[in-house]
């Protein structure tokens, strides 16, 4: 099972700032990296899918960058919106083989 | 419209009666899995499939059983039910597309959660 963190696990944020969170995932056998939203009483999103070391994607206000020789992704809300709250979780992928997802980032957005 | 569909949605069943939980998606991915979500736990995968005759454990596959007979489908059988299973299970597909230099791992569609209850 692959050893995958992230920080912190939960977070409350005022309505306007901006936010980051942190995923950690061991380097080594490294494929994809997924990053999911997952509202209560519904099924998980994918937001991104990450493969290349420096990589940067942007879906609207929410944007995540990729590090895969040291392990770690982050994603970035601008300007929290209270429909921005959610669970945020890292799935990092070894291809074709088991997927091991993180406990998740709960943010709460304050209006 | 993409979608991963899974039935039921809400089940209470007895310890040791049989079930089946269904999961079909319409977008003729190859690759789909199972997963439980547990409180402070987060979702683990039980089973995967790689195509139709191809599955392969997950991190928590004890109790459970999945075929793959058809490219749409992939069922989570739990033969003998018990308490410790009770839990929210998902069903999702992904598409792995062919590349000049491999595969592209592409987003996961997960199917609406099945809340099982075992008692």
């Amino acid at each position: 099972i692959l050893n995958v963190e992230q920080s912190p696990q939960s977070l409350h944020v005022q309505e306007g700032d901006s936010t980051n969170f942190t995923c950690s995932f061991p380097s080594s056998n490294f494929y994809a990296l997924h990053w999911y939203r997952w509202e209560t009483a519904k099924s998980p999103e994918a937001l991104f899918v990450m493969t290349l070391n420096g990589d940067e994607k942007k879906k609207g206000r929410i944007s995540a960058t990729l590090n895969t020789k040291e392990g770690y992704s982050y994603l970035y809300i601008k300007g929290s919106q209270p429909e921005d709250s959610a669970t945020y979780l890292c799935a990092p992928s070894g291809g074709y083989q088991k997927v091991t997802f993180g406990t998740g980032t709960k943010l709460q957005v304050i209006p | 419209e993409a979608q991963v569909t899974q039935n039921p949605r809400y089940l209470i069943t007895v310890t040791g009666k049989k079930l089946t939980v269904t999961c079909s998606q319409n977008m003729n991915h190859e690759y789909m899995s199972w997963y439980r979500q547990d409180p402070g736990l987060g979702l683990r995968q039980i089973y995967y499939s790689m195509n139709v005759e191809a599955t392969d454990k997950g991190d928590v596959p004890e109790g459970y059983k999945v075929s793959r007979k058809e490219k749409r489908n992939f069922p989570l059988i739990l033969e003998s039910p018990s308490p410790n299973q009770t839990s929210l299970y998902f069903c999702a597909s992904r598409q792995f597309l062919p590349t000049g230099t491999g595969v592209e791992d592409t987003e996961a569609f997960f199917g609406q959660g099945t809340r099982l209850t075992v008692v």
